[in-house]
């Protein structure tokens, strides 16, 4: 049952601690988006991947978030250093075009992040 | 300013009644649009996704329709079930092969015994 897996589920560091998430995409998947998600602003694109290649990362706040893709089987979130405001949890997803150009998304269960 | 507008916020219904969710938009261009179901604590999972052509769409008691024309989109759950209660997002995909999505906040749905 193929599915995105995201490390870890839960999180909770102090401020100014640096904090990795990682993603699994589905195999065979070349696109790859993490999101964050809060109650205020809901889900909000942060970065996206293609073949591994970044191709938009204009949602990610520059200073403290990076995000890479070693390779094709994983994607990491980075924040350097973490605050408060950070605290949300964090959805991986992959997918592929379609012939019709459309690329459906499937999501990872998310990490919570709380920095306190 | 791309924007995905839903209502309503919150939903209590009974038990095998039926309900409309609504979603309004301002993306364009536009490519597609999709609804999620998102469980608490899990991460979404798609129910339907249409083009601009595309009128209507069912996946089981789920039924979405579009009218591209005054930008607007509805979920219809028929008879709906316990396991129905859920945030239900309204995701819309600007340009061809775009995968910048706009999300909508979402509504989230009680079903009650």
């Amino acid at each position: 049952d193929a599915r995105v897996t995201q490390t870890p589920r839960d999180k909770v560091t102090e401020m100014g601690q640096e904090v990795t998430m990682r993603c699994q995409p589905i195999l065979g998947h070349n696109t790859v988006f993490w999101y964050r998600q809060t109650m205020m602003q809901g889900l909000e694109l942060l970065a996206y991947f293609r073949n591994r290649a970044p191709l938009d990362d204009s949602g990610m706040p520059k200073d403290r978030f990076s995000a890479e893709m070693p390779d094709a089987t994983l994607a990491t979130l980075k924040i350097q250093p973490s605050e408060p405001r950070d605290s949300a949890v964090y959805f991986c997803a992959s997918g592929s075009k379609h012939r019709d150009g459309n690329t459906e998304a499937f999501f990872g269960q998310g990490t919570r992040l709380t920095v306190v | 300013k791309n924007q995905v507008e839903q209502s309503p916020q919150s939903l209590i219904i009974l038990e095998g009644k039926n309900c409309t969710l609504q979603c309004n938009y301002t993306v364009s261009p536009f490519s597609n649009l999709r609804w999620y179901k998102q469980d608490t604590g899990r991460g979404p999972v798609s129910l339907t996704i249409m083009t601009f052509s595309e009128n209507t769409k069912s996946n089981g008691r789920y039924t979405a329709t579009l009218d591209a024309d005054t930008k607007q989109s509805s979920l219809h759950i028929t008879a709906s079930q316990l396991s129905d209660s859920a945030s239900y997002i309204c995701v819309v995909s600007g340009g061809f092969g775009n995968e910048k999505l706009t999300f909508g906040t979402g509504t989230r749905l009680t079903i009650i015994p």
